[in-house]
């Protein structure tokens, strides 16, 4: 079936720094990506919609500045967490929907732990 | 925008019993339905979903009932199993645009 990766499946970084997180169609593309986040005990919570080549849709309450999101090609987005804070500590979840079946998908989430 | 609403937030289970999970939904243009499955650090697994134009669909254990008049659906799960234990949600959505997630419940299947 269908394969969504996302790189880096955990980080530990420091307050003030910047982390990338990756999220790749490996044998589709799309061109549409979602990214979710996702706290303790929580739901996943929508914060943008990321369209191939075109700027990405924001969540109300989701900062554009500091949750940067790039959508250069049909097989790869990006989630750049920019100046990070303990408060940005969570699970960070893609999906990605399939161009030719409509079908959507999810990568394995990335933990992000800041300190 | 959409408003998922999925109670309760627990249940517990016998094992080999069966399990009934519920949502509502708030936007009545939503025509999609799927419910996932989340284990613990992982990501949401799609385990079944339903479209506006069906009322009911079964998938051996598994079942999902959509009443579009009463704007609820439905998870139901047979003969529940040990393996079953995990957090599901359910999800609406309109066409392609994003999901809309619940809140999730978290089962128990007691052995």
């Amino acid at each position: 079936g269908a394969v969504v990766s996302q790189h880096p499946s955990w980080v530990i970084c420091k307050s003030g720094t910047s982390v990338k997180i990756e999220c790749r169609s490996l044998d589709f593309q799309a061109t549409t990506m979602f990214w979710y986040r996702q706290f303790p005990k929580q739901s996943l919570m929508l914060m943008a919609t990321s369209n191939e080549g075109s700027k990405a849709t924001y969540e109300q309450g989701v900062e554009k500045d500091k949750f940067l999101i790039n959508h250069a090609s049909l097989t790869l987005s990006t989630l750049t967490v920019t100046s990070a804070h303990p408060e940005d500590s969570s699970f960070y979840i893609c999906s990605a929907r399939s161009l030719n079946t409509g079908e959507l998908f999810f990568g394995e989430g990335s933990r992000l732990t800041v300190l | 925008g959409e408003n998922v609403e999925q109670h309760p937030s627990t249940l517990s289970v016998q094992e080999g019993d069966s399990a009934v999970i519920k949502c509502t939904y708030s936007d009545s243009a939503s025509n999609y339905f799927p419910w996932y499955k989340q284990e613990l650090g992982k990501r949401p697994q799609l385990i079944i979903d339903i479209r506006s134009n069906v009322g009911e669909k079964k998938d051996q254990r598994i079942a999902v009932t959509l009443n579009k008049t009463a704007k609820h659906f439905s998870l139901h799960i047979t003969e529940t199993q040990p393996e079953d234990s995990a957090v599901y949600f359910c999800a609406a959505s309109i066409g392609s645009q994003w999901l809309t997630f619940g809140k999730g419940i978290t089962l128990s299947v007691r052995p």
